[in-house]
């Protein structure tokens, strides 16, 4: 029980196009979802936090407009990458709480 | 603020040998949580164990067990038995216990463990 299923797992896309990472909760209901970026041999760096109904609360420095988080339902959560840049290649992963803070397995996104 | 801390970058083991990881933080609160997780060459992370902070009692999780000491404000992760399956990064994360919304996690930076056949 209490999986998280994430997808795209990896995607490559245009400088300039915006992309979209789905997380969902396939057997309980996320009330909370937490979006993380990590850089190769590195800690998870918390992007947001959003709750279900509730407008995601962003970490200092990253940018609400460029890291779109909608998270309408208990069961999905979206992240999209807005006008996406070299820069913003990495590795993005969702994790829902409550049940122990469940992980996605991930999105590798390089933007080229 | 809290703060976590995993002062070994990388650490490296022989098969069936224990190894431990160490982790510290720093925090003002008296009831938490504090959890070990792995993330192996697929990256999905994978939570290996968990403490409450208010259970004297160290918690164990088959070959891991940790070593919590509240005053010191330790929490180490012992590997025993180690198999090549337990090459990872590993990450120890420290949470509030009453977050209400705010139940983010503080991670440390992790410990690369290489197992050694």
């Amino acid at each position: 029980g209490a999986v998280v299923s994430q997808h795209p797992s990896w995607v490559i896309c245009k400088s300039g196009t915006s992309v979209k990472i789905e997380c969902r909760s396939l057997d309980f209901q996320a009330t909370t979802m937490f979006w993380y970026r990590q850089f190769p041999k590195q800690s998870l760096m918390l992007m947001a936090t959003s709750n279900e109904g509730s407008k995601a609360t962003y970490e200092q420095g990253v940018e609400k407009d460029k890291f779109l988080i909608n998270h309408a339902s208990l069961t999905l959560s979206t992240l999209t990458v807005t006008s996406a840049h070299p820069e913003d290649s990495s590795f993005y992963i969702c994790s829902a709480a409550p049940y122990r803070y469940t992980f996605g397995s991930g999105t590798r996104l390089t933007v080229v | 603020a809290q703060t976590v801390t995993q002062s070994q970058p990388e650490m490296s083991v022989q098969e069936a040998e224990t190894v431990t990881l160490s982790c510290t933080y720093d925090t003002s609160e008296s009831d938490y949580y504090l959890f070990w997780y792995k993330q192996p060459p697929s990256r999905q992370m994978i939570l290996v164990i968990r403490q409450e902070a208010y259970k004297q009692q160290n918690a164990t999780e088959n070959r891991f067990s940790v070593n919590f000491q509240k005053a010191a404000k330790s929490f180490s992760l012992k590997i025993s038995d180690s198999q090549l399956g337990d090459a990872a990064m590993y990450f120890c994360a420290y949470r509030r216990l009453n977050a209400g919304n705010n139940r983010k996690l503080i991670w440390g930076l992790g410990t690369s463990l290489a197992v050694n056949p």
